[in-house]
């Protein structure tokens, strides 16, 4: 069956950064592309970005470029998310979701049981 | 980026009753939406997509509708394991976005 099992969670300083891995299996890693969503506390989803597993291209929200990086490694089938220059506002769980086979712009089919990282000083 | 508002906020519906939640998109989105349920301490879990096709392994008691702007999820009859939190996502373009919410309540 699939599943992604994320990290566990993370304490950082503001201006730290955080690096969240999210490990697929039960599938074909590199067919299906990999999204990573935000959930502040209490709050709505924020889609941030996604990577395709094969040739680790990546597209970033316009409201995390230039401090996000998602990467692959499909010798492991994991994918990562790290966020730098991190804020008290970046306190969230962050979610990597898949996308159907094929599919990049699509409904989320599967997601990972989330990762809480909090900012604190 | 289109803009997804739900409404309302909060509904308050006793168990048996219909449920119908409500999001509208700044621009048209066509039917390339999608329904989710979340409950507390959960990940969100697809119940619609593209408009009106159920996920696998949820109940016929949910289904979606409209295209455009007005999209709409119905529960015909509410258990008590329906009682969460509601977003709407859209698909059709870049980046992709989500309502803010309904939470369904127990009234």
């Amino acid at each position: 069956q699939v599943q992604l099992v994320q990290s566990g969670a993370e304490v950082r300083k503001p201006g730290a950064s955080v690096k969240v891995s999210c490990k697929a299996s039960g599938y074909t890693f590199t067919t299906y592309y990999m999204h990573w969503v935000r959930q502040a506390p209490g709050q709505g989803l924020e889609w941030m970005g996604i990577i395709n597993p094969s040739g680790g291209t990546t597209d970033y929200a316009q409201n995390f470029r230039g401090r996000v990086t998602m990467t692959r490694d499909t010798s492991t089938s994991t994918v990562y998310m790290e966020l730098s220059g991190l804020k008290y506002e970046d306190t969230a769980i962050y979610y990597c979701a898949r996308t159907p086979e094929g599919h990049q712009l699509a409904h989320f089919d599967y997601w990972g049981q989330g990762t809480l990282v909090t900012v604190s000083s | 980026e289109i803009v997804l508002t739900q409404s309302p906020a909060t509904l308050s519906v006793s168990p048996g009753e219909r449920a119908t939640l409500s999001c509208r998109a700044s621009q048209s989105v066509g039917r390339y939406f999608a329904w989710y349920q979340q409950k507390p301490g959960q990940a969100p879990r697809v119940l619609i997509y593209d408009a009106s096709n159920r996920a696998t392994g949820i109940p016929a008691r949910f289904s979606g509708s409209g295209s455009g702007t007005d999209l709409t999820l119905t529960i015909s009859s509410l258990e008590p394991e329906d009682f969460a939190v509601y977003y709407c996502q859209q698909r059709s373009n870049w980046p992709i976005t989500f309502g803010q919410g309904t939470r369904l309540e127990i009234k």
